[in-house]
């Protein structure tokens, strides 16, 4: 049973505009949520994180937003950039447990 | 210059037998990971150490062995039980005990013909 779901397999968005990616958890003792992106053939790279204490964290062109009642969590890119064109993965993990699960990924196309 | 490596990159095995995926990290951290991504599912959990000479299961360890005999390295075997043992293989590592980011190899593509 996926823990973590990424639901969107593609999204496309013009350059400019702003891309959500969303992701969903079942696990309630899940307290640390990262996203990562991918390239093919490639290890993921780490992009921002946020704690299950916070609903909200900025870093650059990238903000994520965790509603902690509703087990979701989204990243919002702002300004999208032909350059942020790449798989996004959601992963969320536990203190306790120290496990970390993704979902299945996102395929962001951002168009010139 | 710290990091974590996973060597070899490509990797060509016939079916029936082991095969052993290297991962070595200098960071110095606690935690170590592997994960198998398949086309369309995802990075999916095998097997995670939080400390030496301890490791957990994943969501999909049948087939799969690992070992912890020094922080630094967590090698996988895919042994001849694991029916679909072709895929991209990935390691990954962070500190133990507080939530922090994974920084990941650059992974091994297994082939078994």
């Amino acid at each position: 049973d996926q823990q973590v779901k990424q639901n969107s397999p593609s999204l496309s968005v013009q350059e400019g505009r702003i891309s959500i990616l969303n992701c969903d958890y079942t696990n309630s003792m899940f307290d640390y949520f990262l996203w990562y992106k991918k390239y093919p053939a490639e290890g993921p790279t780490f992009l921002i994180s946020i704690s299950s204490i916070k609903d909200k964290n900025e870093d650059g062109r990238f903000t994520v937003f965790l509603n902690k009642s509703a087990k979701h969590l989204s990243l919002h890119i702002v300004p999208s950039q032909p350059g942020d064109s790449a798989v996004y993965f959601c992963a969320a993990s536990s203190y306790n447990n120290n496990d970390m699960r993704f979902g299945a990924g996102t395929r962001l196309t951002v168009k010139p | 210059d710290g990091g974590i490596t996973q060597s070899p990159k490509y990797l060509f095995r016939k079916e029936g037998q082991n095969v052993t995926l290297s991962c070595e990290q200098n960071l110095n951290h606690d935690a170590m990971y592997w994960y198998r991504q398949d086309p369309g599912q995802g990075l999916r959990l095998i097997y995670y150490s939080q400390i030496v000479n301890d490791f957990q299961k994943g969501d999909i360890a049948e087939g799969y062995s690992v070992s912890r005999e020094k922080k630094e390295s967590f090698p996988l075997t895919v042994t001849s039980a694991q029916k679909n043992p072709t895929a991209f293989y990935l390691c990954a590592s962070r500190t133990g005990g507080t939530n922090t980011e994974a920084f990941f190899g650059q992974g091994t593509r297994l082939t078994v013909v």
